[in-house]
């Protein structure tokens, strides 16, 4: 198995709602990340897991909460979005976070839109 | 600061043709970089990479070329095809990104291929 799994592919959701974001890989890799893309722009790092710890957060608004519960599994939790964080989230993962070939995979991406 | 930058937001090019996209960096502690094609509301698919110790990678129609003295990559698709029309962004990592698997984007080269 060499794919990064995203669920949902679509979502649609309102400023009130919880929802969650779902990724999952099995090919061993022990770091997972979340990156965050508009349109025409490059992705745009927004958490780092190394070894189902979170060792980067870049900043972002408490209204997305990651969560780790094991070495495949990556969850993105949100809560009280707002309107421009509508984007493709794009989750990733690679067999560590040091220099060489990390085997970088990304995901096809959730389309998150928030009304 | 854009530590990772391409300068031709679009390339238009004829089918059978080569392909020429380019991308600077300004970090030298970079050692290992990537090239991503994506199609709108689609993850990044991994195309060829090339560590620091090289030179030039080839794989395939696609060659990426690597002058770490101008910090300087280009990537080169041979023949071109319709179907190679995407955007592309090329990507750094390694001890110039903390030695985390963050990944350093570029802003994309929006590659027309014309039949």
């Amino acid at each position: 198995d060499t794919e990064v799994t995203q669920t949902p592919k679509h979502l649609v959701m309102g400023m009130t709602n919880k929802k969650s974001l779902k990724c999952e890989q099995h090919m061993g890799h022990r770091a997972m990340y979340w990156y965050k893309q508009k349109a025409k722009k490059p992705p745009e790092l927004m958490f780092v897991y190394s070894y189902e710890k979170l060792s980067i957060n870049e900043s972002v608004p408490s209204r997305f909460s990651p969560e780790c519960p094991n070495s495949s599994l990556l969850n993105l939790h949100l809560h009280a979005l707002q309107p421009e964080d509508s984007a493709l989230y794009l989750c990733a993962s690679s067999w560590s976070g040091t220099g060489g070939d990390y085997g970088y995979t990304f995901g096809s991406g959730t389309r998150l839109t928030v009304v | 600061d854009q530590q990772v930058k391409q300068n031709s937001p679009s390339l238009s090019v004829q089918e059978g043709r080569i392909s020429i996209l380019n991308c600077d960096y300004t970090n030298s502690m970079f050692d290992y970089f990537l090239w991503y094609k994506k199609y709108p509301a689609e993850g990044p698919t991994f195309l060829i990479s090339i560590s620091s110790i090289k030179d030039k990678n080839e794989d395939g129609r696609f060659t990426v070329f690597l002058n770490k003295s101008a910090k300087h990559l280009s990537l080169h698709i041979v023949p071109s095809q319709p179907g190679d029309s995407a955007v592309y962004f090329c990507a750094a990592s390694g001890s110039g990104s903390g030695n985390t698997g963050k990944l350093i984007f570029g802003q994309g080269t929006t590659l027309q291929v014309k039949p």
